[in-house]
């Protein structure tokens, strides 16, 4: 069965202070797997994209990796403005593009 | 160009009411999902179209859950009779159908069943 799984579920970082989020997977036919940025009342908000393993791709604070078995979401510096809802997903080619997510990371960061 | 519009954004009803959430689709984009958001369950996949038609719709949790795409641009999903476990935030999105990449979500409609 298709899965993507995140850890941490939640995750408390002082300002400054560097993480990274895990997502793993086990979905065949995979065709991109994905993060997203979710506010509080928000629906989610695309953020990378990750075709092949060993691509990186880099945004302000953020960069995602990707391996045939997982990927991360480095978090450098984190400012308060970071904290939000983390989802992980994944493009399975099922005749159409489905898409399934991972259950997400709480993340906080404080002042 | 507007995004995704969904609506009602919150609606509150009662056990056995029927419940319709409406989706209208970025111009231009032919594939949309919904799905539905709880904290014991993430986001779940309930069905997915491409072109009006419905590719996948195993995620639809029974009989009482329906969905249409009476046209290119607009969705429905239809909850009759509504129950108290049916409670959630209701997200469509949607994505050109030649293209792989990211989907974009509407800002929801957040459903109470008392």
């Amino acid at each position: 069965e298709d899965q993507v799984t995140q850890s941490p579920e939640a995750l408390r970082l002082q300002e400054g202070e560097s993480s990274s989020l895990n997502c793993s997977y086990t979905v065949s036919g995979l065709r991109g797997l994905f993060w997203y940025r979710q506010d509080p009342g928000k629906g989610p908000e695309f953020l990378f994209t990750l075709y092949s393993a060993g691509e990186e791709k880099e945004k302000e604070r953020l960069k995602a990796t990707l391996t045939k078995k997982e990927s991360f979401l480095h978090i450098t510096a984190p400012k308060p403005e970071d904290s939000a809802t983390y989802l992980c997903a994944a493009n399975r080619n099922t005749g159409g593009f489905k898409t399934i997510f991972g259950a997400g990371t709480r993340l906080f960061v404080k002042a | 160009d507007a995004g995704v519009i969904q609506s009602p954004r919150h609606e509150v009803t009662e056990m056995g009411q029927e419940v319709t959430l409406r989706c209208k689709l970025i111009s231009g984009h032919n594939s949309l999902f919904w799905y539905r958001q709880t904290m014991m369950r993430g986001l779940e996949l309930l069905i997915y179209f491409n072109n009006n038609v419905p590719i996948d719709d195993s995620g639809m949790p029974e009989d009482r859950f329906s969905a249409k795409m009476p046209n290119a641009s607009f969705s429905t999903l239809k909850i009759q009779p509504s129950e108290p476990r049916d409670s959630a935030v209701y997200f469509c999105a949607s994505r050109d159908i030649g293209y792989t990449g990211e989907l974009f979500f509407g800002e929801g409609s957040r459903l109470t069943v008392l």
